[in-house]
């Protein structure tokens, strides 16, 4: 019953350089989505995909670039890490888009320095 | 632009205590609403969904109720435990865009 996995748990980068956050569901889910906690706020939407091939910008998707090549996999790319980007990093996925349970993966915590 | 809020910010009972989380939002257009726990650390577990044409959710000692109308819905904890110590958040789904908004969550300390 893996559901949501994220890689890494935790990452220190530098500013202007470059990673890959990685998400992967095994429940067949059409909707997956990023979202980042920061502290005292609510969870924000990064970028969401309704399918394979499909992706869209959330509320806050400057400096982060997705891809879906696979139902399965849906990658968070941040360009040129900077520190406003140091935060928890969720990872989710639901069956379809409108909404029915979702599904998180444990975090990725990040660190710009 | 839908905005949630969860007041109060924290919340520390004895345990034993029923515990009552508050959600309010902006927007009555919404979809469902959902709670999670959220362990320090931790991702979000799902606790209760509720859909829109629903009043009341239960699951064990949890009950979330919804009044779109008013813009609210509570989440009842009965007879609490340290072992529910956690970060509870709402989210609500809008009818429009499908999108989750969420609050920034209640912090629960039950003291043993």
């Amino acid at each position: 019953n893996a559901g949501v996995t994220q890689t890494p748990k935790f990452q220190v980068l530098k500013t202007g350089q470059s990673m890959t956050l990685q998400c992967a569901q095994d429940m067949n889910h059409e909707y997956m989505s990023w979202y980042r906690q920061d502290p005292g706020m609510g969870l924000r939407l990064i970028h969401y995909s309704v399918g394979a091939g499909i992706t869209d910008q959330g509320e806050v998707p400057n400096g982060y670039n997705v891809s879906r090549s696979t139902t399965e996999d849906f990658p968070l790319r941040l360009l040129s890490a900077a520190p406003s980007q140091t935060s928890v990093y969720f990872c989710a996925s639901t069956i379809n888009r409108r909404n029915t349970e979702a599904f998180f993966g444990q975090g990725t915590r990040l660190t710009v320095v | 632009k839908q905005e949630v809020t969860q007041i109060p910010a924290a919340l520390s009972v004895p345990e034993g205590e029923n515990l009552v989380l508050n959600c309010s939002f902006t927007d009555s257009a919404i979809y469902n609403l959902q709670w999670f726990r959220q362990d320090p650390g931790k991702g979000l577990t799902s606790l209760l969904l509720i859909q829109s044409s629903q009043r009341e959710q239960t699951s064990g000692r949890l009950n979330a109720s919804l009044d779109k109308s008013s813009g609210r819905s509570t989440l009842y904890i009965a007879a609490s435990q340290p072992g529910d110590s956690a970060t509870y958040l709402c989210a609500v789904g809008s009818s429009n865009d499908y999108k989750l908004s969420f609050g920034a969550g209640t912090t629960v300390t039950v003291r043993a």
